[in-house]
């Protein structure tokens, strides 16, 4: 059973446009949504994350935004360049008052900038 | 500079034989934590740790074993129980008390002959 959906798979977009990446959990004793971003043999890093009493996140270009009530949450990239083109995995922990759970992952979106 | 270092980067596997995946972190950590990764399925638990001589199960722990003898250090082994090995292995650590924040490691990429 996966708890955590992702959507699209893979995703192109032209350069100064905007990405959106879209995520659904089903556990609601989820509390801390990270999205983590990997180039190719390399190992994720943290980009942006956000917990369920917050609506929304900027970082930058980077924004989460995030339904409680549908149990969703999506990554925004503004003004996407083509140094953006990597794998973004969004993911889910009960993270238990700063515990250190396991992170649940989506299967990951393959996003392409197109120049 | 501090990290998390995992080695080797590309280990190969014979039929029936266990290997041992090195994760060594100098951020003084707590929590360390093991990951497979397969195209087109993200990332997936295999065991994680909180504290020295302490480990938890993830999802996908079948066929592998771990050991935390110190608080830097966190060896995953690929046993011949594993069928399938040949996946891109994460080592992830965090700090106890703070957001679930992980850092991971640049992964090893276990092939089997």
């Amino acid at each position: 059973q996966q708890q955590v959906k992702q959507s699209p798979q893979s995703l192109i977009v032209q350069k100064g446009g905007i990405s959106i990446i879209n995520c659904a959990y089903e556990n609601t004793a989820f509390d801390y949504f990270p999205w983590y971003q990997q180039f190719p043999g390399k190992g994720p890093a943290l980009l942006i994350a956000i917990r369920p009493d917050v609506s929304e996140k900027k970082e930058g270009r980077f924004t989460i935004s995030f339904n409680k009530s549908a149990k969703q949450f999506s990554l925004h990239i503004m003004d996407s360049q083509p140094g953006d083109s990597a794998t973004y995995f969004c993911a889910a922990s009960t993270d238990s008052g700063g515990g250190a759970d396991g992170l649940t992952f989506g299967k990951g979106t393959h996003l392409i900038i197109q120049p | 500079d501090g990290g998390i270092t995992q080695s080797p980067k590309y280990l190969f596997r014979k039929e029936g034989q266990n290997v041992t995946l090195s994760c060594e972190q100098n951020l003084n950590h707590d929590a360390m934590y093991w990951y497979r990764q397969d195209p087109g399925q993200g990332l997936r638990l295999i065991y994680y740790s909180q504290i020295v001589n302490d480990f938890q199960k993830g999802d996908i722990a079948e066929g592998y074993s771990v050991s935390r003898e110190k608080k830097e250090s966190f060896p995953l082994t690929v046993t011949s129980a594993q069928k399938n090995p040949t996946a891109f292995y994460l080592c992830a650590s965090s700090i106890l008390g703070v957001e679930n924040i992980q850092y991971f490691g640049a992964g090893t990429r276990l092939s089997v002959l």
